[in-house]
């Protein structure tokens, strides 16, 4: 069963808006990672949490992490036409096994 | 750098037949997977493998085998195609099984008729 799940499904915003993204996931990680997928492409790695740490930014991402709420968010601040995708969260549970939620699609109006 | 690639990207089967997913990967990474993606159900991990010579099943394993005899490829074979089976199929690196990012080719989209 999937370990993780985002919310919500569904995202649709303004450019230059931000835009946030949450997953819950059910057991004990060893880190949670976000993923990004274009339309009819593979997945690219964004970033990756690890349960020791509560907050990581790269860029215009920024992703907190509760392990006591066994929950992670994502940002996106400034919005951007480019940043109109399919994200997803991934848990790593400590057993070999990259599990994933089912997503959330972020729109970015222009 | 290549990186990860899948071949072929698009592939209709009849029913019964058998066919073999290609996953090569250039980054010497330890560790390969195979995904399979469905509308609204994210990724589900078929098969995964830890090094050559080692694999071992995920959530939906059944229908598929894996084998992993050099570093570089981890195909994935589907027995006797069900139309069940219709998926985008994705298969990913990383340097190792933990703490590391995946990489991931750009996708098998396969047809069961």
């Amino acid at each position: 069963s999937q370990q993780g799940e985002e919310d919500p499904q569904a995202l649709s915003i303004q450019e230059g808006e931000n835009a946030t993204m949450n997953c819950s996931y059910k057991t004990s990680i060893n880190n949670l990672q976000w993923y990004r997928q274009n339309s009819g492409r593979g997945l690219v790695h964004l970033i990756l949490i690890r349960s020791n740490e509560r907050e990581k930014h790269s860029g215009r991402l920024r992703v907190t992490l509760d392990t006591s709420k066994k929950s992670s968010s994502l940002l996106i601040t400034a919005s951007r036409a480019a940043d109109t995708a399919s994200y997803f969260c991934a848990t790593d549970a400590r057993d070999y096994k990259l599990s994933f939620g089912a997503g959330t699609t972020v729109t970015v109006r222009a | 750098n290549a990186g990860v690639t899948q071949t072929p990207k698009f592939q209709v089967l009849k029913t019964g037949q058998s066919m073999t997913l290609q996953c090569a990967q250039d980054m010497n990474h330890e560790y390969m997977s195979w995904y399979r993606q469905d509308p609204g159900m994210g990724l589900r991990l078929i098969h995964y493998s830890v090094g050559a010579g080692i694999t071992d099943q995920g959530e939906v394993p059944n229908g598929y085998n894996v084998s992993r005899s050099t570093t570089e490829d981890f195909p994935l074979r589907l027995l006797s195609a069900a139309p069940s089976q219709t998926s985008v199929y994705f298969c990913a690196s990383s340097y190792s099984s933990r703490d590391t990012e995946a990489f991931f080719g750009q996708g098998t989209r396969l047809t069961v008729v």
